[in-house]
């Protein structure tokens, strides 16, 4: 069964602190997307990767395909970036349908 | 820049009642998606579209139908909806080519009573 795991569930740290999310799946994938949920609801893609590392001012997202592992970092994290980091990947066999991970909630306090 | 846009953003229904969540994209996206989310799970496939006139189903379809009559936009109907589909629903939508990234709604938050 294909799955995607994320960890931690919810995180919560101060201000300025590096800030870093997980996330496992289970079988080679084509591309694994990053996205964020703010409070309220909206739902926006962040980061879509295949190899490598990509940043995006504080966020930078890595993946490591023969561990089948991925991280978000954010540094210098403000309150902000407080929300619901998602994790989703897609399968070769499977071009348009994506596999979610739970999320991760992120509070950072001021 | 609309985008994608769900109409309506909050319904209260009671058991047994219908209704119709509608799904508008403008950017000329062939494939759409409606998701539900529900509290500590990830978000998970009802039903989605490759194309106009075309709708097939995702991992939880039961109780829902969908339509796509035109490309840009894609109806999620509850003939007879039920407490267990009181969740937020999300559309999206991606352009045709591999690997691209979905573009979401703002969400609807449902209630059944």
């Amino acid at each position: 069964k294909n799955e995607v795991e994320q960890s931690p569930q919810n995180l919560t740290a101060q201000e300025g602190e590096f800030i870093t999310i997980n996330c496992s799946y289970s079988v080679g994938i084509s591309a694994l997307h990053w996205l964020q949920q703010h409070p309220g609801g909206g739902i926006v893609s962040l980061f879509m990767l295949s190899s490598g590392k990509k940043k995006h001012g504080r966020l930078i997202a890595t993946i490591n395909i023969q561990e089948k592992h991925s991280s978000l970092h954010i540094t210098a994290s403000h309150p902000r970036d407080s929300a619901v980091y998602i994790c989703a990947v897609s399968y070769p066999d499977s071009n348009y349908q994506l596999i979610w991970g739970a999320g991760t909630k992120l509070i950072i306090k001021p | 820049n609309a985008g994608v846009t769900q109409t309506p953003k909050f319904r209260v229904l009671k058991t047994g009642q219908s209704m119709t969540l509608l799904c508008a994209q403008d950017m000329n996206h062939e494939y759409m998606y409606w998701y539900r989310q529900d509290p500590g799970m990830g978000l998970r496939l009802i039903h989605y579209s490759v194309g106009e006139g075309t709708t097939a189903k995702g991992e939880v379809p039961d109780g829902y139908n969908v339509s796509r009559l035109k490309k840009q936009n894609f109806l999620l109907g509850l003939e007879s909806a039920a407490p267990s589909q009181t969740s937020v629903y999300f559309c999206a939508s991606s352009d045709g080519t591999r690997n691209q990234p979905q573009h979401f709604g703002d969400g609807t938050r449902l209630s059944i009573l």
